[in-house]
């Protein structure tokens, strides 16, 4: 299994630009969610999904969207990149029922924006 | 959603027991208690997790309190491997199944 997988690692953008960060994950996760983690910060939760076609605001969902059309990915857009957008920001899934709660998280996207 | 208070940071000398504490005073009965650690460049990765009788993995033991209220994540022997910032977490089952980081503590072992 490769896990959770992001794309790009890196990513410089400008103020204004549009661009989508890829998550994927091959281990049939119901759960996906983002975070985005400032310098020296906590993880704070941007939206997740339940499901296929079934997504949630988390606490920080303004400027942001996501998607679910299938299970293996969650990807993020970002719309009109800001500088206070400038963050790593992170993927994660889950098993939804039973005992396996446990979440992968992604290696991370960093993230600039100038 | 409930919410998880931890100290800001805490210092261990190698191979001496850690114990990590934190505080969840408004955990609901779905609510279950999830520990994860985030080592430094890295994304968080899982610990261990209970919801009401003490746990233990070959990573860590989490004791939880009687009344819930509080848990304690312990790490046997400590390694300079383990320096992290770790996370509690509580994870309601029963509705929106949102996952919510604190700030975390973080631990510095000393050699």
């Amino acid at each position: 299994n490769a896990g959770v997988t992001q794309t790009p690692k890196f990513q410089v953008l400008k103020t204004g630009q549009s661009m989508t960060l890829q998550c994927a994950q091959d281990m049939n996760h119901e759960y996906m969610s983002w975070y985005r983690q400032d310098p020296g910060m906590g993880l704070r939760l941007i939206h997740y999904s339940v499901g296929a076609g079934i997504t949630d605001q988390g606490e920080v969902p303004n400027g942001y969207n996501v998607s679910r059309s299938t299970t293996e990915d969650f990807p993020l857009r970002l719309l009109s990149a800001a500088p206070s957008q400038t963050s790593v920001y992170f993927c994660a899934s889950s098993y939804l029922r039973g005992h396996l709660y446990e979440q992968y998280f992604g290696p991370g996207t960093r993230l600039t924006v100038t | 959603d409930a919410k998880t208070t931890q100290p800001n940071s805490m210092e261990s000398n190698e191979e001496e027991p850690v114990h990590l504490p934190c505080n969840h005073s408004t955990i609901s009965g779905t609510d279950y208690i999830h520990w994860y650690r985030q080592l430094p460049s890295q994304g968080p990765e899982y610990v261990i997790h209970g919801l009401t009788s003490n746990v233990n993995n070959r990573m860590a033991s989490l004791a939880i309190a009687e009344d819930r209220k509080s848990s304690t994540l312990i790490l046997h022997r400590a390694t300079l491997r383990d320096a992290a910032v770790y996370y509690c977490i509580l994870r309601d089952v029963s509705g929106t199944y949102k996952y919510i980081f604190g700030t975390g503590t973080r631990l510095k072992v000393l050699a």
